[in-house]
């Protein structure tokens, strides 16, 4: 069974860069589009990028100036770097893995983890 | 903003069958299958239905889909107390490359 698991700090004060890694166990991250996916208090879903296990990356063009998305094959795990937070960046951040085929889906999330952003 | 258009809440009594819309653009629904997620209260999302009305094991087969043009619905039917929870669609939106969701559709089941 595959298992997603987001691991970085709660709180980062505004202007700084949040930092956050999803270790994925049970299966291989080669193949499948490695997504991060945000929700804010009491707000809907939204989509801030993918990065293939290749390395090619799509992000929402919302956040694009400031995202970086990364990967590490030998460990498993992809990286969610945002810069310059501010408060509106406070949310529960979800890594998921994407699949193409038949359709494009998240078929496996992280439980999320909620980062603060404040000083 | 969300890019998918829901409504923002549903109710049912329970065995009642209950619809949830969600209206795209020809870059997302209409163009690509649209899945549907529902998040209970306190957790994150799960895959609840992809690619015409393609079911993850275990979902039980009263949840279903049905997409025309740049629209979508999910149905539940035989409603349940444990239905009670946020349903959001998403779907491939061919312009961003990337994902696109709706704002999410809070069930009550009274």
């Amino acid at each position: 069974q595959v298992q997603l698991q987001e691991s970085g700090p709660g709180l980062v004060k505004p202007s700084e860069t949040l930092s956050l890694t999803c270790t994925v166990s049970g299966g291989s991250i080669s193949t499948y589009y490695w997504s991060w996916i945000r929700q804010s208090p009491g707000k809907g879903l939204e989509w801030i990028g993918y990065i293939y296990y290749s390395g090619s990356t799509s992000y929402n063009p919302s956040l694009k100036s400031r995202v970086t998305i990364s990967v590490d094959t030998s460990k498993n795990q992809f990286s969610l770097k945002l810069s310059s937070v501010t408060a509106a960046d406070t949310a529960v951040y979800y890594c998921a893995r994407g699949v193409m085929v038949r359709g494009a889906r998240f078929d496996y999330w992280g439980q999320g983890t909620l980062v603060t952003v404040s000083s | 903003q969300s890019v998918l258009t829901q409504p923002p809440s549903a109710s049912g009594t329970p065995g009642q069958r209950v619809t949830i819309s969600c209206s795209g653009s020809s870059s997302n629904i209409g163009r690509n299958a649209v899945n549907w997620y529902q998040q209970l209260p306190g957790t994150g999302p799960k895959l609840l239905i992809y690619y015409n009305n393609q079911r993850p094991s275990g979902v039980p087969d009263r949840f279903s889909d049905s997409q025309s043009g740049t629209s979508a619905s999910l149905a539940i039917s035989g409603l349940q107390s444990e239905d009670e929870a946020d349903y959001y669609c998403a779907a491939w939106d061919d312009s961003l490359s990337g994902w696109v969701f709706g704002g999410g559709t809070k069930l009550s089941v009274l």
